[in-house]
């Protein structure tokens, strides 16, 4: 079956990077692109962007652009997505998900990393 | 950026109810890209309504999509228990994404 899985919780300090992992099985992971959405706490839901996982090709969205990098190794069948210069406004719960053309938010979601912020 | 509305912000309702949630777009949304999505405290989204009217996989059929344009609905026609949650709903279009605010579909 799909399944997509994440790294672990992090907490950072402000200025600093965070990098999340999404480790996908279950189908052939270049056949499909990878979304990353966040959840601030108590918060709706915000797309950051996505990445093809056939040629690595992505697009961000304006709020995070030039903040924000997607890829992906092939060879693990897993996506990434590191945003740098962390501030407390980014504490969230950062969801990976499989991009389908019918299911553009996607059909299927990892289970979520909470990264927080704070000095 | 198409912006998304949904109404009501929470609906209290009876479980065996008909739930009628809303959104509308700030402009027109290709239906083929329209999508409502469950959430569960705790829990990742979970795909319900892709394409406008299609259910996604293992979606009982209490659950129906429909609209076009900027006026799109969510019915779920009976309410279990297990449907009090919050449903987004999600467009794509211009190479942007966006969700709605939020229902939150409550029992009374």
């Amino acid at each position: 079956q799909v399944q997509l899985v994440q790294s672990g919780a992090e907490v950072k300090k402000p200025g600093a990077s965070v990098k999340v992992s999404c480790k996908t099985s279950g189908y052939t992971f270049n056949s499909f692109a990878i979304s990353w959405v966040r959840q601030a706490p108590g918060q709706g839901l915000e797309w950051m962007g996505w990445i093809s996982c056939y040629n690595g090709n992505t697009d961000y969205a304006q709020k995070v652009q030039g903040r924000v990098t997607m890829t992906t190794d092939t060879s693990t069948s897993t996506a990434y997505m590191e945003l740098r210069s962390l501030r407390s406004d980014d504490t969230a719960m950062y969801y990976c998900a499989r991009v389908t053309t019918e299911a553009t938010g996607g059909d299927h979601w990892g289970q979520g990393t909470l990264v927080t912020v704070s000095s | 950026e198409i912006v998304l509305t949904q109404s009501p912000g929470t609906l209290s309702l009876s479980p065996g109810e008909r739930a009628t949630l809303s959104c509308r777009a700030s402009q027109s949304v290709s239906s083929t890209f329209f999508a409502w999505y469950q959430q569960k405290p705790g829990q990742a989204p979970r795909l319900l309504i892709y394409g406008t009217s299609s259910r996604a996989t293992g979606i009982p059929d209490r659950f129906s999509g429909s609209g076009s344009g900027t006026d799109f609905t969510l019915t779920i026609s009976r309410l279990e228990p297990e449907d009090f949650a919050v449903y987004y709903c999600q467009q794509y279009g211009s190479s942007s994404l966006t969700f709605g605010g939020g229902t939150k579909v409550e029992i009374k």
